[in-house]
Formats: C-alpha cells, sequence, structure tokens
C-alpha cells in the first residue's frame, strides 16, 4: 500500500529566508505526486505537480520541488519566504483513483 | 467557472442525529470525490464517483454513511446517527476525468462538531 510521510509537523521561518518542506513517499510504480497548500478556513489549493519529465518542478507563488526516485522523495522549496506564506502544506501521490496525504506540515513566519 | 462549492460550511449537531452535505463541483468534471480530514491530519479518501456511478468507497466509510450522485452533478454526503467521532472536515473535490495526473480541485468543506 501507498503512503506519504511528512517528517515536520511544524516549521518555523523567518520572513526573506529560504524554506524547505520534506516529503517521502512509498508506493510500488510511478508516483504522481502533489503539493497543496490550505489556508484557515481555505480549500486546498495545488501548488504543484510532478508526474514524467524534468524531476524539477515550477509551481505557483514561486514554489518549487524536486522528485528523487533514489531517495523517494518530493520536497518544497522557496527561496525567499512572504509572511503570505504562513500556512499548511501537504504532500500527496495518487496511486490511482484517490489522492493519498501526508500528515502536513504546519509554516508558520516570523517577521 | 466558480471553483468547488459545499454547503453548508459548518454543521454543529448532536449525537443521534442525521445530516446531509452537499457539493456543487465543478461544471463538466466527471469525477467528484469525497475526504475527511481530522484535526490535525491530512485529508482521507472516503469515496469517488464518475458520473453518478460511485466506484469505489473506503473502508472509513462505514454503514451510517451514504453519497450519491444522482444526475452526475451535484453530490450529497449523509452520515446518519451521528457519532462524536463523526467531527472532522468533509472536502469535496472535482477533477475533468480522473487521470492520476489531473488536479482535484477541493472545495472549502463542511465543518462537522458532534456534540
Amino acid at each position: 500500500a501507498q503512503s506519504v510521510t511528512q517528517p515536520d509537523i511544524h516549521i518555523t521561518v523567518s520572513e526573506g529566508a529560504s524554506l524547505e518542506l520534506r516529503c517521502n513517499y512509498s508506493y510500488g510504480a510511478t508516483p504522481y505526486l502533489f503539493w497543496y497548500v490550505q489556508s484557515p478556513g481555505q480549500g486546498l489549493q495545488l501548488l504543484l505537480k510532478y508526474f514524467s519529465g524534468d524531476t524539477l518542478v515550477q509551481g505557483i507563488k514561486g514554489f518549487e520541488a524536486e522528485f528523487k526516485r533514489s531517495q523517494s522523495s518530493f520536497n518544497l522549496r522557496k527561496p525567499s519566504v512572504h509572511w503570505s506564506d504562513a500556512a499548511e502544506y501537504f504532500c500527496a501521490l495518487n496511486a490511482g483513483n484517490m489522492l493519498t496525504f501526508g500528515g502536513g506540515t504546519r509554516l508558520m513566519v516570523k517577521p | 467557472d466558480t471553483g468547488v462549492s459545499q454547503n453548508p460550511r459548518h454543521k454543529i449537531t448532536k449525537r443521534g442525529q442525521n445530516v446531509t452535505f452537499r457539493c456543487d463541483p465543478i461544471s463538466e468534471h466527471n469525477r467528484l470525490y469525497w475526504y475527511r480530514q481530522t484535526l490535525g491530519q491530512g485529508p482521507e479518501f472516503l469515496t469517488y464517483f464518475q458520473n453518478e456511478a460511485q466506484l469505489e468507497k473506503s473502508r472509513l466509510l462505514s454503514d451510517r454513511f451514504s453519497a450519491e450522485r444522482p444526475k452526475g452533478s451535484f453530490s450529497t454526503l449523509e452520515i446518519q446517527r451521528t457519532e462524536q467521532g463523526d467531527s472532522a472536515m468533509y472536502l469535496c473535490a472535482s477533477s475533468p476525468r480522473g487521470s492520476q495526473t489531473e488536479t482535484q480541485y477541493f472545495g472549502p468543506g463542511t465543518r462537522l462538531l458532534v456534540l
């Protein structure tokens, strides 16, 4: 069975600092991977997705993620965090007909 | 394209009561999904529809839960004889056809509190 792990439950960074959120997956076939962001009172919004090709994918709001098959990872990065990036971030894998989500990482941004 | 909408946004009920939630997907999206999200956790899959056909149900969907999509457009999720453990955010999502590479577009969710 597939699974997604986000090792960091909470992360705090200073505004303007760089960010990396970790995501590890377990799946026996080609993974289709997604990063979503959830702000309070809002639905999940897609940041980016990977399913083939270039392992470095660009998304919205200045986010990017790198797929590393050898490490079963799909980490999310942003070079300079803005206060509006404070939210909960979810990594997900589509292994068939539904998404399997990690437990999420809550990002807090210090001024 | 107005996005996925869900009603109500919040529901408070007493244990043992029945509740029904509605989801309106993006128009012309054939695939509709229901997920449940408890506090501090990621969403968990409940069920999905391809047009009006319910094709898969998670083990999380006990006999007290029933979902419908009668005309392949909006969907309803009913919980009978609610229990305190049903308290959660119920999320609906839709996608055009259901391919693994497609984006699932999520609604804002219905937050249920069972007292």
